[in-house]
């Protein structure tokens, strides 16, 4: 199983629409999670941590279930500049900052 | 302006030579990463330095070296034993502990 694990996707909605992806991870000691936005040909950004009380910015919400090992991220009200790649990232708790990325979610938003 | 350098943007080079990929930062952060993303593929962890002249092994550092003599630099040498060296190559940074953030990234092409 690999250690952190997304749908590839792509996903693809209208204008307006509500998505979410879900990123798994096998580490249950895992401690910090991220989401980041990748656009084509770009450096990631990071686009918000994800506590374990959640967390909401926007229209961009995130959660994490500790229970199942996944963290969730929640798209309200799409925006044709949504479309990017979505990255989650872990840190395994391996005594240092040692992110590990999944491989990405992508997302279209069409008119 | 505080942020992460990356240079040259484009990088273009014959098989068997080694090559120097520049990073910078002044975002006084003491941990500084170099990551390796190929297309379809998420981020590979070369190497990652957490204080000054101190610097350890990532995921996938076979064919590279790297320094860190200065906190505010940590630049990568991609060698002749890269067996694959065409890829984008991803620099970054954090406190230590917390959130990394890129820099915009070196494209790498050697033919």
């Amino acid at each position: 199983r690999k250690e952190v694990e997304q749908d590839p996707g792509p996903f693809n909605v209208p204008e307006g629409a509500t998505v979410a992806f879900n990123c798994t991870y096998s580490n249950s000691a895992s401690q910090s999670f991220f989401w980041y936005r990748q656009d084509c040909r770009k450096e990631p950004k990071l686009l918000m941590s994800v506590y374990s009380s959640g967390n909401e910015d926007g229209r961009f919400t995130a959660q994490l279930n500790r229970a199942s090992q996944y963290i969730s991220l929640l798209i309200r009200d799409s925006k044709l500049s949504d479309s990017a790649t979505y990255l989650c990232a872990v840190n395994l708790n391996t005594g240092f900052q040692k992110l590990v990325f999944g491989t990405g979610t992508r997302l279209l938003v069409s008119p | 302006d505080g942020g992460i350098t990356q240079s040259p943007k484009y990088l273009f080079r014959k098989e068997g030579q080694n090559v120097t990929l520049s990073c910078e930062q002044n975002l006084n952060h003491d941990a500084m990463y170099w990551y390796r993303q190929d297309p379809g593929q998420g981020l590979r962890l070369i190497y990652y330095s957490q204080i000054v002249n101190d610097f350890q092994k990532g995921d996938i550092a076979e064919g590279y070296s790297v320094s860190r003599e200065k906190k505010e630099s940590f630049p990568l040498t991609v060698t002749s034993a890269q067996k694959n060296p065409t890829a984008f190559y991803l620099c970054a940074s954090s406190i230590l502990g917390s959130e990394q953030y890129f820099g915009p990234g070196t494209r790498l092409t050697v033919t």
